[in-house]
């Protein structure tokens, strides 16, 4: 898995409570990246970070808000977890080469909001 | 929407057989990949294909790419059992600034039967 890490692999949880997921890298990539995938819908990206804090959104980032002050963590929070925030999150680096965006998944997290 | 959209949506083959998967996509791309994901884990890179490129082999892996259709093949030549499992497609677009992220299909389930 390229060193990258994801805690807590599972996780339960009430509605409106908040969660923060940690994706760990050990390899000092510049780009990290946390999907959703839900049945359906594949993989949708959430927010990325292209270095140390900066970020920016992506396709599904209502809800989630994300931090990296360290280039080996990236944080995804919702802030008050709601029913359709259930899914398994990915985490993802991508090295540096050029153009291309070849990525690297992390194992991810299966989180479930009762 | 969906950049990348991959058919069939389920294909069940016997060992031995050949696997072909497609994608097609809506916007010119930088390039073209294609990931793995078994049943529970993260996704894991196969290839990548570049706009300017047309056919690239890894090992039993071809993948094409037809611009002017706005599409991908990936053929799984002799398929074994071990190839069960989701393949996706991900496209890279032409920024029009900034940073370009890749954008995942919904995924074709492979089943390959002893």
């Amino acid at each position: 898995d390229a060193g990258i890490t994801q805690s807590p692999r599972h996780k339960v949880t009430e509605t409106g409570t908040p969660v923060t997921l940690r994706c760990h890298q050990t390899e000092n990539h510049r780009y990290m990246y946390w999907y959703r995938q839900d049945p359906g819908h594949g993989l949708r990206l959430i927010h990325y970070s292209y270095g140390v804090k900066d970020t920016d959104k992506g396709e599904v980032s209502d809800g989630y808000s994300v931090s990296r002050s360290k280039t080996e963590d990236f944080l995804l929070t919702l802030e008050s977890a709601t029913s359709s925030q259930t899914s398994v999150y990915f985490c993802a680096i991508s090295e540096t080469r050029g153009s291309y965006n070849e990525q690297f998944f992390g194992p991810g997290t299966r989180l479930t909001v009762l | 929407s969906q950049q990348g959209e991959e058919d069939p949506q389920a294909l069940s083959i016997q060992e031995g057989e050949n696997a072909t998967m497609n994608c097609s996509y809506k916007t010119s791309i930088n390039n073209l990949q294609w990931y793995r994901q078994n049943s529970g884990r993260g996704l894991v890179h196969l290839i990548l294909i570049r706009s300017n490129e047309r056919e690239k082999h890894s090992g039993r892996l071809r993948v094409t790419l037809d611009t002017s259709k706005k599409s991908s093949s990936l053929l799984i030549t002799a398929s074994r059992a071990a190839d069960t499992a989701s393949y996706f497609c991900a496209t890279l677009l032409l920024p029009n600034s900034g940073y370009s992220t890749l954008t995942f299909g919904k995924g074709t389930m492979l089943l390959v039967s002893p």
